[in-house]
């Protein structure tokens, strides 16, 4: 099945530098990479995504980059915010069958003022 | 429109005992499913149901049965509940795979077995 290896666990960043969350994936199949913010004491939410066909996707201050050769994905956010603060999680699955997302292990990100 | 809603939100158990927690959608989606949420594990998927009375099992499904006798509804049981079956229980749903597999998660349960 698939694993999905998420560096660093911690980010520690000052208010608006840049933040970088990095992941890798096994299964050459998953074409579909979404990324997930949870709040603390709070629900995961789909921030972003991006599928196999495309290299980069940006939404205002984040973006996602991958790179299927190497089977690695990024998250890129700049001009962080305090708000941005929170765990995100990276996930893969395929877009055929009953597939289902695998989460990486999350990465919290602390935006200092 | 309330979305995913869980029950309860916070429950102790003793070693032994048993309970259900309910989750409820109202997005006539097809998909749910059952995750637990534990300190630096993210998100472990226990069982999911891809369609009104399907189940099937997730990447840590001992300990735990799922029913889902109603499309809305996706019940997950502890029959005997353990100490390490202490997390945060997370239910979502999505209307399906690829690019329609935004999952959409109900706020939590905290679960404590003493």
């Amino acid at each position: 099945g698939e694993n999905v290896e998420q560096h660093p666990s911690t980010l520690s960043v000052q208010e608006g530098d840049s933040a970088v969350i990095k992941c890798t994936y096994s299964d050459s199949a998953s074409n579909y990479f979404p990324w997930y913010k949870q709040e603390l004491g709070k629900r995961p939410q789909l921030i972003i995504d991006i599928r196999s066909n495309v290299g980069e996707k940006k939404d205002q201050r984040i973006a996602v980059t991958l790179n299927k050769t190497a089977k690695h994905f990024s998250l890129h956010i700049t001009e962080t915010q305090p708000e941005d603060s929170a765990v995100y999680f990276c996930a893969a699955t395929t877009f055929w069958g009953y597939s289902t997302l695998t989460f990486g292990k999350g990465t919290m990100l602390l935006v200092s003022p | 429109n309330a979305g995913v809603t869980q029950t309860p939100k916070f429950r102790v158990l003793k070693t032994g005992q048993s309970m259900t927690l309910l989750c409820a959608q109202d997005m006539n989606h097809e998909y749910m499913y059952w995750y637990r949420q534990d300190p630096g594990m993210g998100l472990r998927l226990i069982h999911y149901s891809v369609g009104e009375g399907t189940t099937a099992k997730g990447e840590v499904p001992d300990g735990y049965n799922v029913s889902r006798l109603k499309k809305q509804n996706f019940l997950l049981g502890l029959e005997s509940a353990a100490p390490s079956q202490t997390s945060v229980y997370f239910c979502a749903s999505s209307t399906g795979t690829g690019i329609r597999n935004e999952q959409y998660f109900g706020p939590g349960t905290r679960l404590t077995v003493t």
